[in-house]
C-alpha cells in the first residue's frame, strides 16, 4: 500500500527556537495533505489542509504565523512550528490524499514533538 | 456541514465478547464513511469503509441510512483489538477535509 513518511520521528527543542517536519508521499502524488495534532488519549485534531500550489487552508483557533505550512511539490509538505513554546508539545501527524485511490487517505507514523 | 459522533469514550469488554463501536453521522448526500483504527505507538491506519461491504480483522460496519449509524462491529473481541478506532467521513469537495469523531478506545480484557 501506499506509504507517508515523517521526519524526524522526535525532537525536543528549546522554547523560542523554530521546528520544521516533513510529510512525503513515498509512492503516490498527493494534491492534498493534512497536519493533525494528537493531544494524548484524545482524538486527531485537524490544523490545516495543505493543497499542492496554494496557500494552506488552517481550522479555526489555529494561528497561522505560529504554524507555517509549505506544500511545494506533490510529495511533499512541511510545518515549521515557529517560536515554539512548552504548549506546542504534542504529536504531529500528517495524512496524504491519493485522489487515484476514491478518497483513501494514508497517514505518517506522527512526529513528537517536545519544547522545554 | 458533515458531522460524525462517537458516543462512547471508553468501552472495555471480555476476550472472546461481541464488540460494538457506536458511529452516528449528519451527513448531506450519499454518506461515505470509514472506520479508522490506531493501535498504541502505531501510525492511524484505514481498518474499513462501507463502501467496500468488506471484513478486515474480522469486524464489520454496516450503513444504517434510517439511523444514520455506521457501528463497528466483531463477534469476538480479541486482545489484540484493543486500539483507538475513529470513525470518519471524507472530503466531498476538493479542498475540503476529512471529519473524525472523537474516538472510542476499545480495551479488550484477559
Amino acid at each position: 500500500g501506499a506509504v507517508v513518511s515523517q521526519h524526524p520521528s522526535w525532537v525536543i527543542c528549546k522554547s523560542g527556537t523554530s521546528v520544521k517536519i516533513e510529510c512525503r508521499s513515498l509512492d503516490f502524488q498527493a494534491t492534498t495533505m493534512f497536519w493533525y495534532r494528537q493531544f494524548p488519549k484524545q482524538s486527531l485534531m485537524l490544523m490545516a489542509t495543505s493543497n499542492e500550489g496554494s496557500k494552506a487552508t488552517y481550522e479555526q483557533g489555529v494561528e497561522k504565523d505560529k504554524f507555517l505550512i509549505n506544500h511545494a511539490s506533490l510529495t511533499l509538505s512541511t510545518l515549521t512550528v515557529t517560536s515554539a513554546h512548552p504548549e506546542d508539545s504534542s504529536f504531529y501527524i500528517c495524512s496524504a490524499l491519493d485522489r487515484g485511490s476514491s478518497y483513501e487517505q494514508y497517514f505518517g507514523p506522527g512526529t513528537r514533538l517536545t519544547v522545554t | 456541514a458533515q458531522r460524525v459522533t462517537q458516543p462512547e469514550k471508553l468501552l472495555s469488554v471480555f476476550k472472546g465478547a461481541p464488540v460494538e463501536l457506536k458511529c452516528n453521522y449528519s451527513y448531506s448526500g450519499s454518506p461515505e464513511l470509514f472506520w479508522y483504527v490506531q493501535y498504541s505507538r502505531q501510525r492511524l491506519q484505514l481498518l474499513l469503509r462501507h463502501i467496500s461491504r468488506e471484513s478486515i480483522k474480522g469486524f464489520t460496519a454496516d450503513l444504517n441510512k434510517g439511523e444514520t449509524s455506521f457501528h463497528l462491529k466483531k463477534p469476538f473481541a480479541q486482545e489484540e483489538d484493543s486500539a483507538m478506532y475513529y470513525c470518519a467521513t471524507p472530503p466531498k469537495d476538493y479542498g475540503q477535509n476529512f471529519v473524525f469523531g472523537p474516538g472510542t478506545r476499545l480495551s479488550v480484557l484477559p
